[in-house]
């Protein structure tokens, strides 16, 4: 069955103070890792695709990074406005062809001023 | 990235009564759609697979005559809620997607069951 597991569960930084949150998963055939950016009542944002291991993608101060065993969203010099839960999940083919999302737990982040 | 429109965004509504949710992708053509339910401080518990124009695939432990899912278009799928209950009081999320790529998620619905 396929597993995602997210790591720390939550996590609390200092602004400025980096660090990176883990998805650790076990699909096969893997089509797609995404990670996602959820604010207290509403729905998850999009934030990126991974597709192969050694793929790294950008986007301000997240950088997300893949291996074939797990991702990384590193934040680097956070604020408190990346203060947020974040979701990873993954793809993979299911019974019948067809390709169902499998989501973490998630990461609570807070970021102190 | 693209676009799903959820309405309402909050819904009160007494106990017994029906409920309607929609959901759209306003820019892209959605073959799949999602539907999640989420607890407070919980992640994502996905209730039901719709494709356009075929019956829903509902989770297992999922109702399928209380959640009626209808995917009648590329663009609009619909959940209700019917005869609702205080205990169907959750955040409910759809989500959208174009054959295996990455998913889109709405704004969510507040359904409170007085």
């Amino acid at each position: 069955e396929d597993q995602v597991t997210q790591s720390p569960e939550a996590l609390r930084l200092q602004e400025g103070e980096s660090s990176s949150l883990n998805c650790s998963y076990t699909v096969s055939g893997l089509r797609g890792l995404f990670w996602y950016r959820q604010d207290p009542g509403k729905g998850p944002e999009f934030l990126f695709t991974l597709y192969s291991a050694g793929e790294e993608k950008e986007k301000e101060r997240l950088k997300a990074t893949l291996t074939k065993k797990e991702s990384f969203l590193h934040i680097t010099a956070p604020k408190p406005e990346d203060s947020a839960t974040y979701l990873c999940a993954v793809q993979a083919p299911a019974a019948g062809g067809s390709y169902i999302p499998t989501f973490g737990r998630g990461t609570s982040l807070i970021v102190h001023p | 990235g693209a676009v799903v429109s959820q309405h309402p965004s909050r819904v009160i509504c007494k106990s017994g009564t029906s409920v309607k949710i929609e959901c759209r992708s306003l820019d892209f053509q959605a073959t799949t759609m999602f539907w999640y339910r989420q607890f407070p401080k919980k992640s994502l518990m996905l209730m039901a697979t719709s494709n356009e124009g075929s019956k829903a695939t509902y989770e297992q432990g999922v109702e399928k005559d209380k959640f009626l899912i209808n995917h009648a278009s590329l663009t609009l799928s619909t959940l209700t809620v019917t005869s609702a209950h205080p205990e169907d009081s959750s955040f409910y999320i759809c989500s959208a997607r174009t054959l295996w790529i990455e998913a889109f998620f709405g704004q969510g619905t507040r359904l409170t069951v007085v």
